[in-house]
């Protein structure tokens, strides 16, 4: 099975500075047909996952573009170009590539300096 | 929308059935799983059911697989997770999802408690 390591696993940041969280997976994850499935998800405090990124690097609709992701192979970054009050909580990788089963990363959490 | 029910206590060994009723989009067409988080921790994915136009088919996380059933009523809108043979590292918040990695919307329940204790 593939799995997923994030780092890093805690992440402090000041408003309005960048941050940047990498995924790596044990194997790669192009598909068959030329595509990478790599989501990135974000839970906040008490609430559900929401899916932010999907392949890499398409924003879900509704998501700022103050996030984007990129990546290839086996090595990816969610990166947060200007760190709002919202952005706190909890973020996941996950691949959709060798299933089953779907394997999230162990999260990385995101607070406010 | 996903709404999740059926959660609550149960002791080792036990068995609970989880339902997720769905509305807002064409869940006939959707392939649905289920997803845990133990307190604390982070997410695990349990297990998925393709649309009945995909098959049908059902895949398993192997700490679940043997003892967790997936099925879907699709007359009823409605996902269900048959959980036999509770064990205590079952404890967790679960999840309904149409969790895909595809440009298609993806939604989530708020989850239901499992909690399995003697």
């Amino acid at each position: 099975d593939v799995v997923m390591t994030q780092s890093p696993l805690s992440l402090p940041v000041t408003l309005g500075q960048p941050a940047s969280i990498s995924c790596r997976s044990s194997q790669s994850l192009v598909y068959s047909d030329g595509n990478i499935y790599l989501n990135w998800f974000h839970q906040r405090p008490g609430q559900s996952p929401r899916r932010l990124i999907y392949k890499v690097s398409n924003r879900d609709s509704g998501v700022p573009d103050r996030f984007s992701g990129s990546g290839s192979g086996t090595d990816f970054t969610l990166r947060i170009s200007r760190v709002e009050a919202e952005d706190v909580g909890v973020y996941y990788c996950m691949q959709g590539t060798h299933w089953p089963p779907y394997a999230f990363g162990q999260g990385t959490k995101l607070e406010i300096k | 929308q996903l709404v999740e029910s059926g959660g609550g206590l149960v002791k080792p060994g036990g068995s609970l059935r989880l339902s997720c009723a769905a509305s807002g989009f064409t869940f006939t067409n959707a392939w649905m799983s289920w997803v845990r988080q133990a307190p604390g921790k982070g997410l695990e994915w349990v297990g998925r059911i393709k649309s009945k136009n995909d098959g049908g088919a059902t895949d398993y996380a192997a700490p679940v697989k043997g003892r967790f059933t997936i099925s879907r009523d699709d007359s009823k809108n409605t996902l269900y997770l048959q959980m036999n043979s509770l064990k205590i590292e079952d404890t967790a918040l679960y999840y309904c999802s149409t969790l895909n990695a595809i440009p298609i919307p993806d939604y989530w329940g708020q989850g239901t408690l499992v909690t399995v204790s003697s």
